[in-house]
């Protein structure tokens, strides 16, 4: 699995759009791009998935760049319950070993 | 609803005396593992399954059993409980197939072991 690399934390205020980075120079090309929220104490909650360009669902969009070394979830107007520790995975096929690196902690502030 | 679900949700032991914490999905999925969760060492997984008897090692498998006899069940045993077992756990399943399915899991088990 690709190793990935994003920000430990990040600060946002409600209403805000935030937008974390995650890099995975060594995505192989097969990989898939995949995003999960986790709350304290709560199982990680799939969020977005991707190949390439951009991927938009009712909660998250995705933009990946041509060259897929790089990915960004854009989180539009945040709330208060968008709190949580999300992770950026890299992977070809769901029946495989998730490594979760130690994902961005975003606090949304009122 | 589809979902993956644990139980129990919540378990204090003792040391020595045997425990399972079960782990059953919806989904239909052929693919179902088990993850646990400590602090600083994020989630790493311990036994992982492809299918019906088929089962396999993840990265830290030591004193701990698993087994698929049906495909929706992946109960994980210990037949021993350590307090280095004193963790969070999390089942997750997935379609085997290529494609990026992503894996969902359930809502944790945390156990202590006194």
């Amino acid at each position: 699995l690709a190793k990935t690399t994003q920000p430990i934390s990040m600060d946002s205020y409600e209403g805000q759009e935030v937008n974390i980075t995650c890099s995975h120079n060594n995505i192989a090309t097969n990989d898939y791009i995949t995003w999960y929220q986790q709350f304290p104490s709560q199982g990680p909650r799939f969020i977005i998935q991707g190949y390439k360009t951009k991927v938009t669902n009712e909660v998250a969009s995705l933009f990946i760049p041509a060259d897929r070394k790089s990915s960004t979830l854009s989180l539009p107007r945040v709330s208060l319950s968008d709190t949580a520790v999300y992770y950026c995975l890299v992977g070809d096929t769901g029946f495989q070993k998730l490594v979760f690196g130690t994902g961005t902690r975003l606090l949304v502030s009122p | 609803e589809a979902q993956v679900t644990q139980n129990p949700r919540y378990l204090i032991t003792v040391t020595g005396k045997k425990l399972t914490v079960t782990c059953s999905q919806n989904m239909n999925h052929e693919y179902m593992s088990w993850y646990r969760q400590d602090p600083g060492l994020g989630l790493r997984q311990i036994y992982y399954s492809m299918n019906v008897e088929v089962t396999d090692k993840g990265d830290v498998p030591e004193g701990y059993k698993v087994s698929r006899k049906e495909k929706r069940n992946f109960p994980l045993i210990l037949e021993s409980p350590s307090p280095n077992q004193t963790s969070l756990y999390f089942c997750a399943s997935s379609p085997a197939s290529t494609g990026g399915q992503p894996q969902h899991f359930g809502d944790g088990t945390r156990l202590s072991i006194l």
